[in-house]
């Protein structure tokens, strides 16, 4: 089955620096990678996604980039706000999704 | 509020006792997913149904565990004997098929607590 690494847990930065998580997969078969941000208590929000025959997607101060090939992807944000605090999983999927551990990411004001 | 919605929000059940769960996808959505996170983790797949269909299920998944969707609308999911681990969120997630997009969208969850 699927496997998804997620790294760094934790990540915190200066309001209005960038963010960058990164994940890795093992299964060629999957085809689109999510990437949802929880708030503590709530339900995870699907934040942006890429299929696997883009390389990347943007969309706004969020950007992912797919690597096939290496089988890793990643999640950026800019010009990080307090509001971006959150924990964060990626996940990959062929039907069902199969989750990354979560990065924890707390910006400082 | 056309989201997916979970009921009970909250169940505390004592252990060996069985639970019920409900989930109400968003209306178009054929597929409906159930996950399951515990504290620090992400969401663990359980089973998916394309409409009535059950399609997969997790190889960890306890025969004490059933799900339904004998409409192909809302889905149970039923915990016979509860165990302390089974304490954790219970989540609903729903999707339209492949071909017309792969979002999947979450409810609120269900929070079970096994004493």
């Amino acid at each position: 089955g699927e496997n998804v690494e997620q790294h760094p847990s934790t990540l915190s930065v200066q309001e209005g620096d960038s963010a960058v998580i990164k994940c890795t997969y093992s299964d060629s078969a999957s085809n689109y990678f999510p990437w949802y941000k929880q708030e503590l208590g709530k339900r995870p929000q699907l934040i942006i996604d890429i299929r696997s025959n883009v390389g990347e997607k943007k969309d706004q101060r969020i950007a992912v980039t797919l690597n096939k090939t290496a089988k890793h992807f990643s999640l950026h944000i800019t010009e990080t706000q307090p509001e971006d605090s959150a924990v964060y999983f990626c996940a990959a999927s062929g039907g069902a999704l199969t989750f990354g551990s979560g990065t924890r990411l707390q910006v400082q004001p | 509020d056309t989201g997916v919605s979970q009921d009970p929000r909250h169940k505390i059940t004592k252990r060996g006792q069985n639970v019920t769960f409900r989930c109400d996808p968003i209306s178009e959505h054929n597929r409906l997913y159930w996950y399951r996170q515990t504290l620090g983790q992400g969401p663990e797949f359980l089973t998916y149904f394309q409409n009535e269909a059950q399609l997969e299920k997790s190889r960890l998944l306890s025969d004490r565990f059933s799900a339904e969707r004998p409409k192909g609308s809302f889905s149970t999911l039923e915990i016979q004997r509860t165990e302390q681990g089974d304490s954790a969120m219970y989540l609903c997630a729903s999707s339209r098929l492949p071909g017309q997009g792969y979002e999947q969208y979450f409810g609120p969850g269900t929070r079970l607590t096994v004493t």
